[in-house]
């Protein structure tokens, strides 16, 4: 597609469950950017994809969040035993490279129950 | 740790007020700084990115200047529009790591038909 491309749009999890997110990048873009914005607060950076190297995961919260681009293009955050904290918007974006544009997809917005 | 402050936090304007935002971030080690528009159940959008200081970028009635040895950018915007409505975001690269950014809380801009 012509931009970044995330799924779902919107997840309501019950607390505890496992959650799988989705973020298909623009083709040939080498970096992958997770953020999660909380309500009210800005953008906060979660880990960073240089292809299937992760090469910065410094901004997960907690060994619940889980992040992989095993073929250097789609991403996957994964988030086990979700809580409530974990409620928030989750902006994927992708670029050529360093020193380059982000663009970003729509974001997926999970609400845990 | 770099910190990116924006303000106002919420601005309300009369359809063809002028207005601007602001944003500071620390000065030290700075790559560059980005501006997003960012409206509802959309992607953020890429409105400027600055690396110099004395930039000033323009886009339609949107223009951007750039203060990197004191650290702040403002925004503004000529005879606001309804759809001009969103949340404005800053972002900054810098303070040690040239390709992640870090992100203000924001702007939101309603116009007023």
């Amino acid at each position: 597609g012509a931009g970044v491309s995330q799924s779902p749009r919107y997840k309501v999890a019950k607390r505890g469950q496992d959650v799988a997110l989705r973020c298909d990048p623009i083709s040939g873009h080498v970096s992958l950017f997770w953020y999660q914005q909380a309500l009210g607060q800005g953008p906060e950076f979660l880990t960073y994809f240089q292809n299937e190297a992760q090469l910065d995961k410094s901004g997960l919260p907690s060994d619940r969040f889980f992040a992989e681009r095993p073929e250097g293009s789609v991403s996957t955050l994964k988030i086990q035993r979700t809580q409530q904290e974990d409620s928030a918007v989750y902006l994927c974006a992708s670029s050529l490279g360093i020193g380059q544009g982000f663009f970003f997809g729509q974001g997926t917005r999970l609400t845990v129950v | 740790i770099l910190n990116v402050e924006q303000s106002p936090q919420s601005l309300h304007v009369q359809e063809g007020d002028s207005t601007n935002f602001t944003c500071s971030f620390p000065s030290s080690n700075f790559y560059a700084l980005h501006w997003y528009r960012w409206e509802t159940a959309k992607s953020p959008e890429a409105l400027f990115v600055m690396t110099l200081n004395g930039d000033e970028k323009k886009k339609g009635r949107i223009s951007a200047t750039l203060n990197t040895k004191e650290g702040y950018s403002y925004l503004y915007i000529k005879g606001s529009q309804p759809e001009d409505s969103a949340t404005y975001l800053c972002a900054s690269r810098g303070g040690g790591s040239n390709y992640k950014l870090t992100f203000g809380k924001g702007t939101l801009l309603t116009v007023n038909p």
